[in-house]
């Protein structure tokens, strides 16, 4: 997959925690994205990063923020998941901004 | 397994045969576009991909063609066999808009041996 990996793969919280999900790239590219995939929708892009501290809003942001402080890492924070924030949840990189994506094997988020 | 397939348009094809998988655009200005395939459990991955300044790209056993004057996409994978059972998704990017991906809704391929 690219040198991505997503930790964890698989979470159950409780309605109300905070929730933070960790994507780490050994691929040293520059953009980072963190999309959503739920049945119906395909996936949506919630955040994504152009580089250290460089982060911007996707199509569904709310309810989510993210951080970059070093190039091999991107978190995604839900500050008080909620049930419509199950969901599988993909993190990418690509090198340049118009070229293709890879992606990593996905977060399962079960919030009950 | 993921149920990415709920709901999703679904092509079924014989082992051997060629199998299209069509997709419409919404964006004029996408300047790039992608197709996908994600076996259940698993990331998308990355099959093949074509720039507006093409009409078609071919790789191993697939090709990818592009209209961009009715903004319609299409994979074309020759002699399907079983293990190309999957969702497939296109995606477009628009220069400019640091790689963001709009995905299509996916299309479930099973192929009968």
């Amino acid at each position: 997959d690219a040198g991505i990996t997503q930790s964890p793969r698989h979470k159950v919280t409780e309605t109300g925690t905070p929730v933070t999900l960790r994507c780490h790239q050994t691929e040293n590219h520059r953009y980072m994205y963190w999309y959503r995939q739920d049945p119906g929708h395909g996936l949506r892009l919630i955040h994504y990063s152009y580089g250290v501290k460089d982060t911007d809003k996707g199509e569904v942001s709310d309810g989510y923020s993210v951080s970059r402080s070093k190039t091999e890492d991107f978190l995604l924070t839900l500050e008080s998941a909620t049930s419509s924030q199950t969901s599988v949840y993909f993190c990418a990189i690509s090198s340049k901004s118009n070229t293709e994506a890879f992606f990593g094997q996905g977060t399962r988020l079960t919030v009950v | 397994g993921e149920s990415v397939g709920l709901h999703l348009p679904t092509l079924s094809v014989q082992e051997g045969d060629n199998s299209i998988i069509n997709c419409a655009y919404s964006n004029s200005a996408s300047d790039y576009f992608i197709w996908y395939k994600q076996e259940s459990g698993k990331g998308p991955q990355f099959i093949i991909d074509i720039r507006s300044n093409m009409d078609k790209r071919q790789g191993q056993r697939v090709t990818v063609l592009l209209n961009k004057t009715v903004k319609h996409l299409s994979l074309q994978i020759a002699a399907t066999q079983p293990g190309d059972s999957a969702v497939y998704f296109c995606a477009e990017n628009r220069w400019g808009s640091q790689g963001n991906l709009i995905f299509g809704k996916g299309t479930k391929l099973s192929v009968k041996p």
